[in-house]
Order: C-alpha cells, then structure tokens, then sequence
C-alpha cells in the first residue's frame, strides 16, 4: 500500500517554542495533503487542507498564525506550530490523498504526539 | 446533522468469530465514497476499504467486507474470522463530491476488542 511518512514520532517541547512536522508521500504524488489533530479517544478533527503550491485552507476555528502549513511539492507538507502552549498537546495525524491501484484514497502517516510543558 | 454517525463506542467479539461494526451516513450527493479506517493504538490510521457509492457490488478486501446498502445509507463494515490483533480503533469516513477539497468525513469511531 500507500506510504506516507510523517516526521517526527514524539516532540516534546517547551511552552513558547515552534515545532515543525513533516509529512511526505512516499511513493506517489500527492495532490492534496490534509492535517488532522486527534485527541485521547476522539475522532479525527480536520485542521487544513493544503494543495501544493498554494495557500493552506484552514477549518473553522483553526487559527492559520499559529498553524502554519506548507505545501512545497507534490509528496512534502509541513505544519509549523508556533509559539506552542500546553494545551496545543495533542496527537497530530497528516495525510496524503492520491491515486494509487486505480482507486483515489486518502493515506495517513503515523502522527507524531506533541507535548507541551 | 451528523454525517457519519457510528452508534457502537465500543464492541466485543470472540477471536475467530464474525463482527460488523455499524456506520450510516447522511448525503444529499449522488457521488460519493465511503471508507474504513483501523487505528492500532499505535496511532497509525491504516487504510481498509472501499466503497464507491455507484459500485453495485459490496467492496471486500481479505477478511474484510463492506456491507453496503445505499437506500439505508449504511456501510457497515464486516470482519470475518477475528484476530486478537484486530483489536483497534475502527473509523468509518465519507467523501463527498460537492465538498472544496473533497475531505474526509470522520465517524467518532468503534473500539473493537477481540477477547482469546
């Protein structure tokens, strides 16, 4: 199947630092890539969606200054959070919706778990 | 209105029997698919299946059968001969046609675990 990967697994950082996670398609290109934030036993929320090339579009209620999304080519997404407080710890989740066998399908990476202290 | 709705939080199942989890769905599109998601607590979102909303078969991959019925706007997703390692976190997720981006829809979920 599908790879997306997403750097990195686990940050731990301080309140008021930034902290970049990449997300990369692997082995095929993807047109839209998305950005989900999860809490404990909850269900996905959408945070953005990002083409390549173009500006982020940003759900209700995610605030596009503190989330900042970058979407440099076709298989690498970036979301930068910055000045980080404890309550941005959450469960961050990217994926890469491409076509792959035929069938055009959203691929998940891994998350990475952002504490905050 | 909820556009995905799962009714089961959470579900038991004897290792080697049959489960369906529960997933129905509310759209005024004519087009549009339908997913399912398993979640280890590992985190990973893996990919399961597929349903087109114009295919006229129900989607299978390996143990897993989508169990579709488009006048009820249900998807139920059916795993056959349970493994102790199906025990996860299970999304079912709709995209619509008319939608900007064509996101993924979430349902809240059902934590299937499979008892020895």
């Amino acid at each position: 199947g599908a790879v997306v990967s997403q750097h990195p697994s686990r940050v731990i950082c301080k309140s008021g630092t930034s902290v970049k996670i990449e997300c990369r398609s692997l082995d095929f290109q993807a047109t839209t890539m998305f950005w989900y934030r999860q809490f404990p036993k909850k269900s996905l929320m959408l945070m953005a969606t990002s083409n390549e090339g173009s500006k982020a579009t940003y759900e209700q209620g995610v605030e596009k200054d503190k989330f900042l999304i970058n979407h440099a080519s076709l298989t690498l997404s970036t979301l930068t959070v910055t000045s980080a407080h404890p309550e941005d710890s959450s469960f961050y989740i990217c994926s890469a919706r491409g076509r792959v066998r035929f069938t055009d399908t959203q691929y998940f990476g891994p998350g990475t778990r952002l504490t905050v202290l | 209105a909820q556009k995905i709705t799962q009714t089961q939080p959470g579900m038991f199942v004897q290792e080697k029997e049959a489960v369906t989890l529960d997933c129905t769905y509310d759209t005024s599109d004519q087009s549009y698919g339908l997913f399912w998601y398993k979640q280890p607590s590992s985190g990973e979102m893996i990919f399961l299946i597929y349903q087109g909303s114009y295919d006229e078969q129900n989607a299978t991959e390996g143990r897993y059968s989508l169990n579709f019925q488009k006048a009820r706007k249900s998807a139920n997703l059916v795993i056959s001969a349970s493994q102790l390692g199906d025990s996860a976190m299970y999304f079912c997720a709709m995209r619509e046609v008319s939608g900007s981006a064509r996101q993924l829809t979430f349902g809240s979920g059902t934590q299937l675990t499979v008892l020895p």
